[in-house]
């Protein structure tokens, strides 16, 4: 159960786009469409932002979007706003029924 | 309105047992296709997924903790109980446990509990 990859940190300005990749393999990522996002401001709980790679819960602000290419999976949130910094994990069905994450990525407003 | 809440001790010295409680309030753990899990967080660190009991008490744990780990249920009290035997420092960390829905998301999460593992 190795852990997807991701980049340490990202940052963007106001009003401009980020994207936050996750980088796995055949077993997780690349073999299944259950990707999901989270959002973690310190002191807090994660909070579900994205699911089976593209799917927003409701409350979700559609700023925030997901895809897929291969065994990468990515997040982009775009107009970025100062409540967005926070940390982003992402996590993908593992075979065999098993879930890993990624191992989280700094997003820094500026 | 569904709420987790995790419980448990603070602080648990080296070589202990844990064991955590998760509450689940507005969600059945009976329900078909419910499926609960653990998760934890040192600090600074990453998440961490830890264990897993479905509907049908099939369970699921981290490949690297399976023999240290216990995850079970009580449908009546409607709670998830998890167990660490052997705590050592390096297992300080913030537990939360979590509801997975039919994608594989967690889309419900407790608010977490501390627990520190010293002598």
């Amino acid at each position: 159960q190795s852990a997807l990859i991701q980049p340490p940190s990202a940052s963007g300005s106001p009003g401009q786009s980020v994207t936050i990749s996750c980088t796995g393999t055949n077993s997780d990522i690349g073999g299944y469409n259950f990707v999901s996002w989270y959002q973690q401001h310190p002191g807090k709980a994660p909070k579900l932002m994205i699911y089976e790679v593209t799917k927003r819960p409701s409350g979700v602000p559609d700023r925030f979007s997901g895809s897929k290419s291969g065994n990468t999976a990515s997040l982009t949130v775009s107009g970025l706003q100062a409540e967005d910094e926070a940390d982003y994990y992402c996590s993908s069905y593992l075979y065999y029924k098993n879930l890993v994450f990624g191992g989280g990525t700094k997003l820094t407003v500026l | 309105q569904v709420t987790l809440k995790e419980s448990g001790p603070a602080l648990v010295k080296p070589t202990q047992t844990l064991t955590l409680t998760c509450t689940f309030s507005g969600l059945s753990l009976s329900t078909s296709e419910m499926r609960a899990n653990w998760i934890r967080q040192p600090p600074g660190k990453a998440l961490e997924w830890l264990a897993r009991i479905d509907w049908d008490d099939e369970k699921f744990y981290r490949t690297s903790l399976k023999t240290r780990l216990t995850i079970s249920k009580d449908t009546s009290k409607n709670q998830v109980v998890l167990t660490m035997t052997n705590m050592d420092p390096v297992d300080t960390a913030t537990y939360y446990c979590a509801r997975m829905g039919p994608k594989w998301e967690l889309d419900y999460w407790g608010q977490g509990t501390l627990v520190t593992v010293s002598s």
